[in-house]
């Protein structure tokens, strides 16, 4: 759709699995990002990740944990999730981590049973 | 707090009106860009103006900046069945590198 492609599309879990979420762009841009949007909130800024170094950590809990192989590639790795945790992922990606534009993927709708 | 906020939460327009989506912030910025997203899918980038611009045009689409009043439109002429979905402005704030700052959206629904 705009580039950025993202696996699964959607995911059902417990809260004692381990699973994890890809993204991979195909615009040769140098940082890429995690989003949280879940019901009736603001798009939450997770991560982000500038020629493959994390510059960016929301506070966000270590039951998420990121990894960025190289610049095309980007992981989120899940571990014992909260049912609150139930949202869509969106990964994104720039050509540069400030003043430009960023392309999102379709996201993963995650559900945390 | 909230860095935009767009107005209204939701329109209901008929084909062929204007829509108009307002969003206001409140730090300093170093641009402002509007998103659409239809429903549970990822974002679609619409329209980047900088803080030292006033107005841009991208096909059907109008955008104003007024940095005095912290606040930027964006304006849908002749709208379609089509342009139903979430728009949402987003700041990046000249005192936070790497953020994108996203409010919670306008719904806006065209009537065919």
């Amino acid at each position: 759709e705009t580039g950025v492609t993202q696996t699964p599309r959607h995911l059902v879990m417990g809260m004692t699995n381990k699973k994890s979420l890809k993204c991979e762009q195909h615009l040769g841009h140098n940082a890429m990002y995690w989003y949280k949007q879940s019901a009736k909130k603001p798009l939450e800024l997770m991560f982000v990740y500038s020629l493959e170094e994390r510059v960016e950590n929301n506070s966000v809990p270590s039951r998420f944990s990121p990894e960025c192989p190289n610049s095309s590639h980007l992981f989120l790795h899940l571990h014992t999730l909260q049912p609150e945790d139930s949202a869509l992922y969106l990964c994104a990606s720039s050509r540069e981590e400030q003043g430009y534009e960023q392309y999102f993927g379709p996201g993963t709708r995650l559900t945390v049973t | 707090s909230q860095q935009g906020e767009e107005d209204p939460q939701a329109l209901s327009i008929q084909e062929g009106e204007n829509a108009t989506m307002n969003c206001s912030y409140k730090t300093s910025i170093n641009n402002l860009q509007w998103y659409r997203q239809n429903s549970g899918r990822g974002l679609v980038h619409l329209i980047l103006i900088r803080s030292n611009e006033r107005e841009k045009h991208s096909g059907r689409l109008r955008v104003t900046l007024d940095t005095s009043k912290k606040s930027s439109s964006l304006l849908i002429t002749a709208s379609r069945a089509a342009d139903t979905a979430s728009y949402f402005c987003a700041t990046e704030r000249m005192d936070s590198s790497y953020k994108l700052i996203f409010g919670s959206g306008t719904r806006l629904l065209v009537r065919p």
